[in-house]
This record gives C-alpha cells, sequence and structure tokens, in this order.
C-alpha cells in the first residue's frame, strides 16, 4: 500500500478488448481482497471482492484471480467500454476488515 | 450511489485551524471509517469506528480524531491543520458482520489548506 506519486501506472485498451489489470498485495496475512474503481473528482466504487480461500471470483464482465504464493491480485474486464475508464485500486485487509491497505492504483484508458 | 453521503463537499482552510467533516452510513450499516487519499495516490486508512469507539487507526497523529453516533453517522475533527493534511477525505460505510464486511465509499470531502 505505498503510495509512487503521480506517476500511476497506466494501461491503454481498444474498445471491445479485455484488460488485466495487476497487483502485488503486501501482507500474506490478509485474508479479503477487494477492487475499486474510482473515477475523477469520486469516491472509490466497489467492483468485486474474493476472500483467501478463493483463487477466482466472477461478476458481470469482471474476474478477480488471487495467487497466495506469489501475492498477487488480478482484475480482468471483459470486453472494454470507455466507461470502464478510470483509476482502478487493488486494497487488502484483515478477518476483521477494520483496515483496507490500498495498492498504488492503475490508470486504464479505453481507446474508441 | 452507495448511499454514503459526505458534507461538505470541498473547504478551504488555512494553517492552524479546525475543520470537522461529517459522514452518513449507508442504511443498515454500524462502521464507519474515514480514509486520506491525497492527489495521485490510494486511500490511506485513519481510523474506523463501530459502536461508537474508535476501533483500529492508522499511521496519524492525536490530531486526527473522531466520533460516531448512535444513528451510526461519524465526524472527522482534524485539529492545527497543515498545508500537508491537504487531501480528499473519504468515508466508507460496512456492516460489521461476518462475511459482509465490504466497505462503500462516499464521494469524499476536498480539503484545501492555505
Amino acid at each position: 500500500g505505498e503510495s509512487v506519486g503521480l506517476h500511476l501506472p497506466t494501461l491503454s485498451v481498444q474498445e471491445g478488448d479485455n484488460s488485466i489489470i495487476n497487483c502485488a498485495y503486501s501482507n500474506s496475512a490478509s485474508d479479503y481482497f477487494i477492487w475499486y474503481k474510482q473515477e475523477s473528482g469520486k469516491g472509490p466504487q466497489f467492483i468485486i471482492d474474493i476472500r483467501s480461500n478463493m483463487d477466482k471470483r466472477q461478476g458481470q464482465r469482471v474476474t478477480v484471480l488471487l495467487n497466495k504464493t506469489v501475492k498477487h491480485l488480478s482484475l480482468q474486464i471483459a470486453a472494454t467500454q470507455p466507461g470502464d475508464s478510470a483509476v482502478y485500486f487493488c486494497a487488502e485487509g484483515g478477518f476483521g476488515n477494520e483496515k483496507l491497505t490500498f495498492g498504488t492504483g492503475t490508470r486504464l484508458t479505453i481507446i474508441p | 450511489e452507495t448511499g454514503v453521503t459526505q458534507s461538505p463537499t470541498h473547504l478551504i482552510k488555512t494553517r492552524g485551524q479546525q475543520v470537522t467533516l461529517r459522514c452518513s452510513s449507508q442504511s443498515g450499516h454500524n462502521t464507519v471509517s474515514w480514509y486520506q487519499q491525497a492527489l495521485g495516490q490510494g486511500p490511506q486508512f485513519i481510523f474506523q469506528y463501530y459502536r461508537e469507539e474508535e476501533n483500529g487507526r492508522g499511521n496519524f497523529p492525536p490530531r486526527f480524531s473522531g466520533l460516531q453516533f448512535p444513528n451510526y453517522s461519524s465526524e472527522l475533527n482534524v485539529n492545527a491543520l497543515e498545508l500537508d493534511d491537504s487531501a480528499l477525505y473519504l468515508c466508507a460505510s460496512s456492516r460489521r458482520e461476518p462475511g459482509t464486511d465490504t466497505q462503500y465509499f462516499g464521494p469524499g470531502t476536498r480539503l484545501t489548506v492555505l
């Protein structure tokens, strides 16, 4: 969850293509992982979550994959649309979810 | 929309002043967490309130304090404002029960300290 300043990793994807956003999390004791989407000037919007006893979870057009061995999380967005353009954050939490630790964030741009 | 509301939307203060930010949680939620998001960075956890008591705190000084009310709404107070306190302040509400603890965020309050 360390910040890296203004230079967010960026990903540009053609509209209609699939996108994959990756995240390395820091705490092997984390039990709960979430992806949020944040559009400019707005608060983070919940996309999908997964618990540590799962390695894959699917939602509408989105899939989250969890690899606990290498502490890696990914978000796959199928058939991207212009409205998917935003900054995407992964976050990790403990069993009681007292605190979420956010990753760096990735700026996704959908090219029409 | 998450049903989490925050006020005010924007606020400008000067160094040394005090500020109070407010958050109304989503219906059915009993827990409020506060985060600070500096420009270009991810949100940083400040603290969480559950049953009107602080339930976990991040690496923020004591001049950051909060309250939770019986209706589960919450306030964030910051004393002796510093320039580095300029940020988007987010609250997130959740329901503290097993398996239903997803945090839903409000739109945030943009604080500028001059």
